[in-house]
């Protein structure tokens, strides 16, 4: 079984520049999520989708964030205009379902703001 | 809200000699609690998790982790580390939807 596959692994940009982040779930799973892991902390939960729904997006900054999950496989996470603070690894994870299914995640993408 | 306290940001141990990693929480309710391992360049693994009876939990690679939830604890155990297990090691609170992970643990082995 194929994993979670993201892309780029890495980008480096200038501020005020945008990008994208694209995520390929595992096969037939339902729930998708982005998280951003900042240099030494734990992942944080940006975005979370349920097919091409969105179920929580409260930790997402919409001023400049924005994500969209069509047809409710392939995920892409925008930024514009990145700043410096974005820089950070991107994750992509999905699981069947949401109650008490494991999430698995991709390798994610290192962006580098400057 | 829940959060996650790992208190240790780097570990080093000798290759055979036993680990712990310390983490504690805070949950309103009975905790869902999970420990993740991140190799270098890698997403996150699984080793295991808690969500209610034995208090010890066994997962994968070796790797055992005890509840206590008179000291809010879920410390992750392994008698005997191994080169390949140095790796960041996340203690993780929360529903598998809305997880929140401490700062991390960076495992260091020595030979």
């Amino acid at each position: 079984e194929a994993g979670v596959a993201q892309s780029p692994r890495y980008k480096i940009i200038e501020k005020r520049q945008s990008v994208a982040f694209w995520c390929n779930p595992i096969s037939g799973h339902a729930t998708l999520y982005w998280y951003q892991q900042i240099l030494g902390q734990g992942p944080k939960l940006l975005i979370q989708f349920q097919n091409n729904g969105v179920v929580d997006d409260s930790q997402l900054p919409k001023d400049r964030f924005s994500a969209e999950r069509l047809k409710g496989v392939d995920s892409t996470l925008k930024i514009q205009p990145a700043k410096l603070e974005d820089s950070a690894v991107y994750l992509c994870a999905s699981s069947p379902w949401t109650e008490n299914y494991e999430q698995y995640f991709g390798p994610g993408t290192r962006l580098t703001v400057t | 809200a829940q959060s996650v306290t790992q208190p240790d940001i780097h570990i080093t141990v000798s290759e055979g000699a036993s680990l712990e990693l310390r983490c504690n929480y805070s949950y309103g309710a009975t905790p869902y609690l999970f420990w993740y391992v991140q190799s270098p360049g890698q997403g996150l693994q699984l080793l295991l998790k808690y969500f209610s009876g034995d208090t010890l939990v066994q997962g994968i690679k070796g790797f055992e982790a005890e509840f206590k939830r008179s000291q809010s604890s879920f410390n992750l155990r392994k008698p005997s580390v191994h080169w390949s297990d140095a790796a960041e090691y996340f203690c993780a609170v929360g529903p598998f939807w809305d997880m929140r992970f401490g700062a991390g643990t960076r495992l260091t082995v020595k030979p």
